[in-house]
C-alpha cells in the first residue's frame, strides 16, 4: 500500500530540471507532496485532489494521473533551498490515512 | 498560530522504562496522526485520531504501545517498555480542516533506547 518513488536520489546543480515519480497499486483519492531538511519535520508542498490536476508552488508544481494512479512533482530552475528529501504521501478517500513513499533525496549544488 | 508542539525533542531512555510522548495541536484541527521516522522504515503512520476518536490503530506495532487524545487539542503517545528497537523520531501532525492544506508536523521527538 506503499507508494512507490523513483528516482531514490537526484544530484542537480543549480538552475537544472529534476522529476520526482510517485505510483500506487491502489485507486486514489489524493497524493501529498512534502520536502524535508535534514533533522527537521516534514513541511507541506501541496496537494492534488483526483480530477487529474496541476499544481504549482514557486518553480515546484506537480501533476496528477488519477487512471494510473501516478503523480508526479517537478522541480524547475532548482536553487540550493530545493535541497531535501521528497516526500509523495497518497490517500485512498477523504479523511483517510496518509501512506508516504520511501522519498527521493535532492541534492542542489552550486 | 504556534503550530504543532510536540515534547520532549530529545528523549533517551534505558531498556524497559516507560516513555510518554506528548502533542499539542493546532487549534481548529480536528485530526490528529502519529508517525514515526527510521532510515530503515521511512515514515510509518502508527495511529490516528478525528475528533479525539482512535481511528485506524493498526500501524502501532505492538500492545507496548499506546495513545490517547484526551481533549480536541493534545494527544499522548506511550511506549511501555521501551526497547532499543524503538529508537527513531516520533512526528505528530494535524491536518487542516478540509484538508486542503495538508498536514502540519510537529517538530518531532529524537527518542532513544539503550
Amino acid at each position: 500500500q506503499q507508494p512507490v518513488q523513483s528516482p531514490q536520489a537526484v544530484i542537480l546543480r543549480e538552475g537544472e530540471d529534476a522529476v520526482i515519480n510517485c505510483s500506487s497499486s491502489k485507486a486514489l483519492y489524493s497524493v501529498h507532496w512534502y520536502r524535508q531538511k535534514h533533522g527537521e519535520a516534514p513541511v507541506f508542498l501541496m496537494i492534488l485532489l483526483k480530477g487529474g490536476e496541476q499544481k504549482g508552488h514557486e518553480k515546484i508544481s506537480a501533476s496528477f494521473n488519477e487512471k494510473k494512479q501516478q503523480s508526479s512533482l517537478y522541480l524547475t530552475a532548482s536553487q540550493l533551498s530545493y535541497s531535501g528529501t521528497y516526500f509523495c504521501g497518497t490517500e485512498q478517500r477523504s479523511w483517510g490515512k496518509l501512506q508516504f513513499g520511501a522519498g527521493t533525496q535532492v541534492v542542489v549544488t552550486p | 498560530d504556534a503550530g504543532v508542539i510536540q515534547s520532549p525533542r530529545h528523549e533517551v531512555t534505558e531498556m524497559g522504562q516507560e516513555v510518554t510522548l506528548r502533542c499539542k495541536l493546532i487549534s481548529g484541527h480536528n485530526s490528529l496522526f502519529w508517525y514515526r521516522q527510521t532510515m530503515m522504515r521511512g515514515l510509518e503512520l502508527l495511529i490516528y485520531f478525528n475528533n479525539n476518536v482512535p481511528i485506524d490503530d493498526s500501524g502501532m506495532p505492538e500492545d507496548r504501545f499506546s495513545a490517547k487524545m484526551p481533549n480536541a487539542s493534545f494527544s499522548t503517545l506511550k511506549i511501555q517498555p521501551s526497547e532499543p528497537r524503538d529508537s527513531a523520531v516520533y512526528f505528530c501532525a494535524s491536518l487542516s480542516p478540509g484538508g486542503r492544506y495538508g498536514y502540519t508536523f510537529g517538530s518531532g521527538t529524537r527518542l532513544t533506547v539503550v
